[in-house]
């Protein structure tokens, strides 16, 4: 596809279960993001890839949190025993190198709600 | 550390007038500077970047920024507001001295554009 693709695009899920996230970058990307969004709030960072460097996990707020992205591609945003407080929009974004003159393009996001 | 602050949460414009929407950043040596919109129930697009060059940044539906160091702002502008530009907007930094960064969003300000 042209642009970031997420899913799923809505959760629902119970507190205490476990919760796969997918991104799929734009093609050649070599940059991959995660951020949370609370309510239409600001934008919490969450988890930096660059290629293959060791990714930047310092926005993860719990070790409930954990992510990875496979073949330099596609990544999956993993909350294990899901907390009512994780209710939120996750998103992904892609750049297509790391520099910091580069924008990133963004997914519609995944809406996780723990009940 | 590098950080951008939107000091306004919500700023109310009529249509056909100008409109700006405030940001101030903080960061050491030359900044690298965005910003982003976020349409109800979308994901963020890019807007704008300021990287070297023109204070002026021209970027996409008539939206400009001026990047005044003095000030340490970049604020973004528009000479006649319309309806359809009502939405989340979000100031944003990276890092300029390092290869591989994380963007850095301001708390977003909220645009709403009466007719």
């Amino acid at each position: 596809g042209a642009g970031v693709s997420q899913s799923p695009s809505n959760k629902v899920t119970e507190k205490g279960k476990d919760v796969e996230l997918r991104c799929d970058p734009i093609s050649g990307h070599t940059a991959l993001y995660w951020y949370r969004q609370s309510l239409g709030q600001g934008l919490e960072f969450l988890i930096y890839f660059q290629g293959n460097s060791a990714p930047d996990k310092s926005g993860l707020p719990s070790d409930r949190f954990s992510a990875e992205r496979t073949g330099g591609s596609v990544s999956t945003l993993t909350i294990q025993r899901t907390q009512q407080e994780d209710s939120a929009v996750y998103l992904c974004a892609s750049s297509l190198a790391g520099g910091p003159n580069t924008e990133a393009f963004f997914g519609q996001g995944t809406r996780l709600t723990v009940v | 550390a590098q950080s951008v602050a939107q000091p306004e949460d919500q700023v109310n414009v009529a249509e056909g007038n100008p409109l700006t929407v405030k940001c101030t950043y903080s960061v050491s040596g030359n900044p690298y500077l965005f910003w982003y919109v976020q349409y109800p129930n979308r994901g963020l697009q890019f807007l704008l970047k300021y990287i070297t060059g023109d204070n002026l940044v021209k970027g996409s539906y008539g939206f400009e920024a001026e990047f005044n160091k003095s000030q340490t702002s970049f604020h973004l502008k528009k000479p006649s507001a319309l309806v359809s530009d009502s939405a989340l907007y979000f100031c944003a930094v990276r890092d300029p001295y390092s290869s591989a960064s994380k963007i850095i969003f301001g708390s977003g300000t909220r645009l709403s554009i009466r007719p």
